[in-house]
């Protein structure tokens, strides 16, 4: 069980173009997503955690008008990157937790290249 | 929030058991240690949690100080699938619940 899953796996796309990553719980309702960013021999990078049905909140230093985030319901988040640069390449990974303080899985991670 | 120092990286020769420290001297009386481990270029894995006792799964064990200053995890019987990174992380007690992420420790299983 607990099993989250990601799409697309990887992603090239031309610069100024949006990127949209799904995220999904697929046996089991999540209330809070989180969403991370890891650069190459770094750690991850929590960018912002996302309820179902109400407004992300940001991590200091995130631009919430450029990644958009979207938690519609208890099984699919999604993260948009808008208008991606070079520097948006990046491993981009999400999480799900069933309930507030229970366990965090994750899903296996998108890589966004963008040319 | 309450921060972790592991070493860097370990080595440990396959089918041994392999004890990852971690310390977090910081940690509040209602904060969880948690383990995951990273595997390059996949997600993290869940491997084990825990508050004040010693937890074991079918994983690993967690051995946590009785004053939770401390902890160590340990892989009973190493395999060459189990080189990876491990993350120790306090989780922070607030209403975000966040996994704050430090650098971990590579542990390299030696044939």
């Amino acid at each position: 069980g607990a099993v989250v899953s990601q799409h697309p796996s990887w992603v090239i796309c031309k610069s100024g173009t949006s990127v949209k990553i799904e995220c999904r719980s697929l046996d089991f309702q999540a209330t809070t997503m989180f969403w991370y960013r890891q650069f190459p021999k770094q750690s991850l990078m929590l960018m912002a955690t996302s309820n179902e049905g109400s407004k992300a909140t940001y991590e200091q230093g995130v631009e919430k008008d450029k990644f958009l985030i979207n938690h519609a319901s208890l099984t699919l988040s999604t993260l948009t990157v808008t208008s991606a640069h070079p520097e948006d390449s990046s491993f981009y990974i999400c999480s799900a937790e069933a309930d507030r303080g229970e366990t965090q899985y994750f899903g296996p991670g998108t890589r966004l290249l963008v040319l | 929030d309450a921060k972790t120092t592991q070493p860097t990286s370990m080595d440990c020769a396959e089918g041994r058991a392999a004890n990852l420290p971690c310390n977090h001297s910081t940690i509040s009386g209602n904060e969880y240690v948690y383990w995951y481990r990273q595997i390059h270029s996949q997600g993290p894995q869940y491997i084990i949690h825990g508050l004040k006792n010693n937890e074991t799964n079918e994983m690993a064990s967690l051995i946590i100080t009785e004053d939770r200053k401390s902890s160590t995890l340990i892989l009973p019987h190493a395999t060459l699938r189990d080189t990876a990174v491990y993350y120790c992380i306090v989780r922070v007690a607030d209403a975000t619940n966040k996994l704050i992420f430090g650098t971990g420790t590579l542990l390299a299983v030696q044939p």
